[in-house]
């Protein structure tokens, strides 16, 4: 029953390293986000997608960038990890439309350790 | 961009007790969407509630209902009979995908 899946649940890297994480989803949906989440600070909104090819910045997308092939997959790219990126990342979709009023489904996260 | 604050970063209840989450919003439209979210320790966000701004109803689900106050822009939940089970992270959110900082939710048996 598997519907948001991120590929990796923790990741250990290193400063400089460049990283992917990966998410997929299998309900065809159009629209798919990613977040970072740290303590007392919540969710926040890195990057956005509400179709293939096309991304939108979130309120954080520094040190960041994404990449969105197929419909279904959305990755995260961290071009040269710095331990300030050490977080839990937290992958979402949504269908299109609904002004607002779609319900995100999230995936399990990815746990980032940049040392 | 819609903003969210939550002022409780911490909240205790007692099992089979009520308790009351805050969160204020910050928004420009006139039709929005206000959600509440739960995350289990070490499980996936869920979805708990969802609020419609023009219905003047409170949105109920089961033990979970809202108390939505459009004019001061607060969305607070409220969980009745409270059970081990609802002991998570708990999130305000908006209609374009703003979390606020979140609650934690202890119950105690």
């Amino acid at each position: 029953d598997v519907k948001v899946t991120q590929s990796s649940r923790y990741l250990v890297k290193r400063t400089g390293e460049k990283v992917f994480l990966e998410c997929v989803q299998d309900m065809d949906h159009e629209n798919m986000f990613w977040y970072r989440q740290d303590p007392g600070l919540g969710l926040r909104l890195i990057y956005f997608s509400y179709d293939v090819k096309m991304k939108e910045k979130g309120d954080i997308p520094e040190g960041y960038s994404v990449s969105r092939e197929k419909k279904e997959r959305f990755s995260l790219i961290l071009e040269s990890a710095s331990t300030n990126q050490t977080s839990m990342y937290l992958c979402a979709s949504s269908p299109l439309g609904g002004r607002g009023a779609n319900v995100l489904t999230f995936g399990a996260g990815s746990r980032l350790t940049v040392l | 961009a819609q903003t969210v604050t939550q002022s409780q970063p911490e909240m205790s209840v007692q099992e089979a007790e009520t308790v009351t989450l805050s969160c204020t919003y910050d928004t420009s439209e006139s039709d929005y969407y206000l959600f509440w979210y739960k995350q289990p320790p070490s499980r996936q966000m869920i979805l708990v509630i969802r609020q419609e701004a023009y219905k003047q109803q409170n949105a109920t689900e089961n033990r979970f209902s809202v108390n939505f106050q459009k004019a001061a822009k607060s969305f607070s939940l409220k969980i009745s009979d409270s059970q081990l089970g609802d002991a998570a992270m708990y999130f305000c959110a908006t209609g374009d995908m703003r979390f606020g900082a979140g609650t934690r939710l202890t119950v105690k048996p």
